[in-house]
């Protein structure tokens, strides 16, 4: 049962456009969520983080949209650089259940064309 | 200075055998974490300490067994490894449980032949 879905394994994106990831939940306790980005041989490192009070946060270049009714999020980079190139995992929890525990998706690898 | 550092990177290994992976942290942090990932990618959580307290315990074989010698060591001891076991495990720290940024290590590839 597969309670965050990123759909889209991969995505390319010209240097200097937007990058748009997209995540999927069905769980409608999760109310806090976070973008994790992973370069090869290293653990994935924090992004960005949304409550689920807030329906956009933004960071630099990077935003976070909430979608609450849609149970949908995304993250936004503008502009893509190709250091921004790496897998970028959603994860969600429920802040109120106690069970301490985030629901990784399965990633999507984008890749910034130089 | 590493924040999570994981020892071995690589680990080979026969059916059957016993092997540990340790973690350390150095950032103060109360919980730790012990996660899988799979051939499919996804990033499955296997174990949580606060205090050095279970706090999550997944369905995992008994055959894993964390142990919490400490707030800043984690380590993972599999016994009688299966070719099923061959993963990438992480171990990641934060300050509280859920609610907060996890710091992870950099993984282990366990291949089991």
């Amino acid at each position: 049962d597969q309670q965050v879905k990123q759909n889209s394994p991969s995505l390319s994106v010209q240097e200097g456009r937007i990058s748009i990831l997209n995540c999927d939940y069905t769980n409608s306790m999760f109310d806090y969520f976070l973008w994790y980005k992973k370069y090869p041989a290293e653990g994935p490192t924090f992004l960005i983080s949304i409550s689920s009070i807030k329906d956009k946060n933004e960071d630099g270049r990077f935003t976070v949209f909430l979608n609450k009714s849609a149970k949908h999020l995304s993250l936004h980079i503008v502009p893509s650089q190709p250091g921004d190139s790496a897998v970028y995992f959603c994860a969600a929890t429920s802040t109120t259940s106690g069970t301490y525990k985030y629901i990784f998706g399965t990633g999507t690898r984008l890749k910034v064309l130089a | 200075d590493t924040a999570v550092s994981q020892t071995p990177k690589y680990l080979v290994t026969q059916m059957g055998n016993d092997k540990s992976i340790k973690c350390e942290q150095n950032l103060g942090h109360d919980t730790m974490y012990w996660y899988k990932q799979d051939s499919k990618k996804f990033l499955k959580i296997m174990f949580s300490y606060n205090n050095k307290e279970l706090i999550i315990n997944e369905t995992v074989p008994n055959r894993f067994s964390p142990k919490s010698p400490d707030k800043a060591h984690l380590n993972l001891h599999i016994n009688s490894l299966e070719l099923g076991d061959s993963a990438v495990y992480f171990c990641a720290s934060s300050q509280f449980p859920v609610s907060d940024t996890q710091y992870f290590g950099p993984g282990t590839r366990l291949t089991v032949l």
